[in-house]
């Protein structure tokens, strides 16, 4: 099953401390999505791209948070100088958008747990 | 400004039970709503897409409907079993500003079937 995964699955880090993810999407998708679900909340939008292009970024991106996505295949999430309040559920999710966004469905990984000390 | 309603935010059944899980959505413009179960500690997993277009839509137990008019979707899951236990989440697609949408989640509701 070549479903989308995620690198690590679980991150623990000091404060001020950088920390990269990784996301492979699933292989003929077009569109990765990042998403960032803290307990007892639904997930986040954060950022998405289209093959390699960065089309929309969140206001909760802020100038610490990067993302890339070089040969429209893997993306990385990095995070600089992470804070207590960066500890989620970080996920991301691959979807093929074909005409419309009418009947596009998101797959999404297992996540990575992310915990600041 | 899209939001995303799920009551109730927690439910108890007994196995063999049918029951509804409800979503609100305050913004009609959507593309799409997807049901989506999350495991505790894991990832989602898509259960059920409505197009905008489409009033429901099935996958062996579980019915899921939408009302666009009135902001309205239903889960159905018909026969609980205790596997079922989980929470479930809505999303909608929605568009305004030229943006090309992304999912607005609600808060999920968390389901335990009892044996």
């Amino acid at each position: 099953d070549t479903g989308v995964s995620q690198d690590p699955r679980h991150k623990i880090t000091k404060r001020g401390q950088n920390v990269t993810f990784r996301c492979d999407p699933i292989s003929e998708h077009n569109r990765l999505y990042w998403y960032r679900q803290t307990l007892g909340q639904g997930p986040e939008f954060l950022t998405y791209f289209q093959n390699e292009a960065q089309l929309e970024k969140s206001r909760l991106l802020s100038d610490r948070f990067s993302a890339e996505r070089p040969k429209g295949s893997f993306s990385t999430l990095e995070i600089q100088r992470t804070e207590q309040g960066d500890s989620a559920m970080y996920l991301c999710a691959s979807s093929l958008r074909q005409a419309s966004s009418t009947n596009e469905k998101l797959f999404f990984g297992s996540g990575t747990q992310l915990s600041v000390l | 400004k899209q939001e995303v309603t799920q009551i109730p935010a927690a439910l108890s059944v007994p196995e063999g039970e049918n029951l509804v899980l409800n979503c609100s959505f305050t913004d009609s413009a959507i593309y799409n709503l997807q049901w989506f179960r999350q495991d505790p500690g894991k990832g989602l997993t898509s259960l059920l897409l409505i197009q905008s277009s489409q009033r429901e839509q099935t996958s062996g137990r579980l019915n899921a409907s939408l009302d666009k008019s009135s902001g309205r979707s239903t889960l159905y899951i018909a026969a609980s079993q205790p596997g079922d236990s989980a929470t479930y989440l809505c999303a909608v697609r929605h568009y305004y500003g030229g943006s090309q949408g992304n999912l607005i989640f609600g808060k999920g509701t968390k389901l335990s079937v009892k044996p």
